[in-house]
């Protein structure tokens, strides 16, 4: 079946700190991949996504590119700010498999100023 | 705002009993997903309809169950609920219901089970 590993958190980071969270990704079919962000009390929200191999997802300065051969959907920002402390998930959605979402566990990130 | 509605936000109540939780989705989407967000499970795919009929199941529990009525609005029924029953739930919504489309999550319900 389909599973998405992402690192555990809570990631701590000082404002303006470059950002990595990793992501993987196990598929039968060939899946569009996505990052959504919930911010706390709130529901989720797109963040990116890509549909390919070689697809860059980019939104708000974070950025992901789908790696196949690596199977691989790395977040990354160059400059986090106190605002973008929040749970990142990522996930995946399998054509094959309908529509519907896969979740990794989600990493808590924390900003601080 | 997603344009995905959940009633309600919050519900109380205790172990045995049975609720129903409310998704109205975005305008034009036929499509309406419901996922469980435990501490335990993480975000789980729960179940799918597409414009009244059940699509897809996923980790969907046989207490509960959910349909979709001809205005598309979706409800997710609990029933003989128990402690570990104690979660978020979201609905989404979009446009169809295979090949890739965008999902667009409600706020949630936070279910307590006391």
């Amino acid at each position: 079946g389909n599973s998405v590993t992402q690192m555990e958190g809570p990631v701590t980071l000082s404002e303006e700190a470059f950002l990595t969270i990793n992501c993987t990704y196990t598929a039968t079919g060939y899946p569009s991949l996505f990052w959504y962000v919930q911010y706390p009390g709130e529901g989720l929200q797109l963040l990116l996504k890509a549909t390919k191999a070689d697809d860059k997802g980019s939104n708000k300065g974070f950025e992901a590119t789908y790696r196949k051969e690596t199977t691989s959907f790395h977040l990354e920002k160059g400059s986090v700010q106190v605002s973008d402390s929040a749970v990142y998930f990522c996930a995946l959605s399998d054509i094959d498999a309908g529509n519907m979402l896969t979740f990794g566990g989600g990493t808590r990130l924390m900003v601080k100023p | 705002d997603s344009g995905v509605t959940q009633t309600p936000k919050h519900l109380i109540t205790a172990t045995g009993q049975r609720v129903t939780l409310r998704c109205s989705p975005r305008s034009g989407d036929l499509s309406v997903y419901w996922y469980q967000q435990s501490l335990d499970q993480g975000l789980q795919f729960l179940i799918q309809y597409y414009n009244g009929e059940e699509r897809a199941k996923g980790n969907i529990l046989e207490r509960f169950s959910a349909q979709q009525f001809p205005d598309l609005h979706s409800e997710l029924n609990l029933s003989s609920l128990e402690l570990g029953d104690s979660a978020l739930y979201f609905c989404a919504s979009s446009v169809a219901s295979a090949g890739y489309n965008e999902q667009f999550f409600g706020p949630g319900t936070r279910l307590t089970v006391l």
